[in-house]
C-alpha cells in the first residue's frame, strides 16, 4: 500500500523558513518523481514543485521560484520543501503527491498545514 | 497557454448519471488529463487518467461507476449510478515541460 506521510507545517511568521518534509512507503521510491501541491483556504489545487527521480529535473510554480527548493534523499525515501521568504499568500495545506512515471499524479498524501500570520 | 477550464459546479440526482467537462486551452487538444476526487475534508484522490482517444486507465479500487471519455479538446468523468459519497471536488490535471497543472474544479452536487 502506497502511504505519504508529510510532516513540518506549522504557524510561521511573515518572512521567516520552514522545512516541510514527506516520508513514503508502499513503492519503490526513486523510480518516481515526486510534488509538492498546495490548497489555500476554500480553493482549488495548485502545483508547487515537482523532482524527477534522480533529482536531475526540477520545476517550481512561478510564485515561489526564487523562494522554495524541492529535493529529495532516495536512501531515506524522502521528499523535502524548504520555504524561505514565506508571505501570507503562502498559507495552505501542502501536499506530497506521487507521479506515476507517465506525467500524472496517482498517489496523494493527507497533507499538512501551513500558516503564515503575523 | 495550456489552461483546464472547468465549470466551477455540476449537480445531478441520486442513482442518475452525471458528466463533468475538462476542455483544454486551443492547442493543446492532443493532451491526456487526470481526474481527482476530494472528498469534503480529506486530502485528494487519482480517479484516472484519460487519453485524448478517450481510452482511460483507472487507479486502485476505482469502481465501475466512475468512466473516461474525450471529444476533441474535451476531458469526461462520467459518474453513474451517483451515490451520495459522491458528492465532492473534482479535478482535472495535465502537464506540460517541467510543470504540472489543474484546473479549477468542480464541485458536484448530489441531490
Amino acid at each position: 500500500e502506497v502511504q505519504l506521510v508529510e510532516s513540518g507545517g506549522g504557524l510561521v511568521q511573515p518572512g521567516r523558513s520552514l522545512r516541510l518534509s514527506c516520508v513514503a512507503s508502499g513503492f519503490t521510491f526513486d523510480d518516481y518523481p515526486m510534488h509538492w501541491v498546495r490548497q489555500a483556504p476554500g480553493k482549488g489545487l495548485e502545483w508547487v514543485s515537482g523532482i524527477s527521480w534522480n533529482s536531475g529535473s526540477i520545476g517550481y510554480v512561478d510564485s515561489v521560484k526564487g523562494r522554495f527548493t524541492i529535493s529529495r534523499d532516495n536512501a531515506k525515501n524522502a521528499l523535502y520543501l524548504q520555504m524561505n521568504s514565506l508571505t501570507v499568500e503562502d498559507t495552505a495545506l501542502y501536499y506530497c503527491a506521487k507521479d506515476d512515471g507517465n506525467y500524472f499524479i496517482d498517489y496523494w498524501g493527507q497533507g499538512t498545514l501551513v500558516s503564515v500570520s503575523s | 497557454q495550456l489552461v483546464l477550464t472547468q465549470s466551477p459546479s455540476a449537480s445531478a440526482s441520486l442513482g442518475a448519471s452525471v458528466k463533468l467537462t475538462c476542455t483544454l486551452s486551443s492547442g493543446h487538444s492532443t493532451y491526456a488529463v487526470a481526474w481527482h476526487q476530494q472528498l469534503p475534508e480529506k486530502g485528494p484522490r487519482y480517479l484516472m487518467t484519460v487519453n485524448s482517444d478517450g481510452s482511460h486507465i483507472k487507479g486502485d479500487g476505482i469502481p465501475n461507476r466512475f468512466s473516461g471519455s474525450s471529444s476533441g479538446a474535451e476531458r469526461y468523468l462520467t459518474i453513474s449510478s451517483l451515490q451520495s459519497e459522491d458528492e465532492a471536488d473534482y479535478y482535472c490535471q495535465t502537464w506540460a515541460t517541467g510543470i504540472r497543472l489543474f484546473g479549477g474544479g468542480s464541485r458536484l452536487t448530489v441531490l
